[in-house]
């Protein structure tokens, strides 16, 4: 049982290059989630899905794209990328919306990307 | 813009001593409180959660304390150990969570 796995771990890109990071959980969850960690700024909530086939824009959705093609997979796209997106990336799963019935969020181990 | 407030950025402890962690928030409409670890390279991990029907809440050396009225939490550590050295987010549930910006914790032997 592996959790939450993010694929790659680390990724260095220039500006206006395209990628794609890939989150996969074996929990059977139900709602997956983007996150982007900065310095002094804790962890913004990027997009989400509550199912397969549904995405939703969470706090920072500008400049990225998602997918929820089977359940336990999420993809991040970023079309075209920017400095500004130099961040570490945490994918996270969980049965039901966070914190209902004291649901706890798992997290991935993170993507850090730079962004030249 | 954050809506929740998280404070010290950083606090250095020794060693047996108690780490206090502070949060506050401004949405009434969050109704789910936790608190997440996060080691070095790895993703942040439950460490405790509070609902606001609860003022105080304790799992061996972890409590919080939650004053609905004055809207702010905080996490003590009892008995701080090195092991605990990490960053800790405190968090809200609204649409998904809302975490504060972090503290880092280094408890000295």
């Amino acid at each position: 049982n592996a959790g939450v796995t993010q694929t790659p771990k680390f990724r260095v890109l220039k500006t206006g290059q395209s990628m794609t990071l890939l989150c996969a959980q074996d929990m059977n969850h139900e709602y997956m989630y983007w996150y982007r960690q900065d310095p002094g700024m804790g962890l913004r909530l990027i997009h989400y899905s509550v199912g397969e086939g549904t995405t939703a824009k969470g706090e920072v959705p500008d400049g990225y794209n998602v997918s929820r093609l089977k359940k336990q997979n999420f993809l991040l796209g970023l079309e075209s990328a920017a400095p500004s997106q130099t961040s570490v990336y945490f994918c996270a799963s969980s049965h039901d919306l966070a914190g209902v019935g004291g649901e706890t969020q798992y997290f991935g181990p993170g993507t850090r990307l730079l962004v030249l | 813009q954050q809506q929740v407030k998280q404070s010290p950025q950083s606090l250095i402890v020794q060693k047996g001593g108690i780490s206090i962690i502070n949060c506050a928030y401004e949405n009434t409409a969050f109704d789910y409180f936790p608190w997440y670890q996060q080691f070095p390279g790895k993703g942040p991990a439950l460490l405790i959660a509070i609902r606001p029907d609860v003022s105080e809440k304790k799992e061996g050396r972890f409590t919080i304390s939650f004053n609905k009225s004055a809207k702010q939490f905080s996490l003590h550590i009892m008995d701080s150990q090195p092991g605990d050295s990490a960053t800790y987010f405190c968090a809200a549930r609204g649409l998904g969570l809302t975490f504060g910006e972090g503290t880092q914790l280094t408890v000295n032997p």
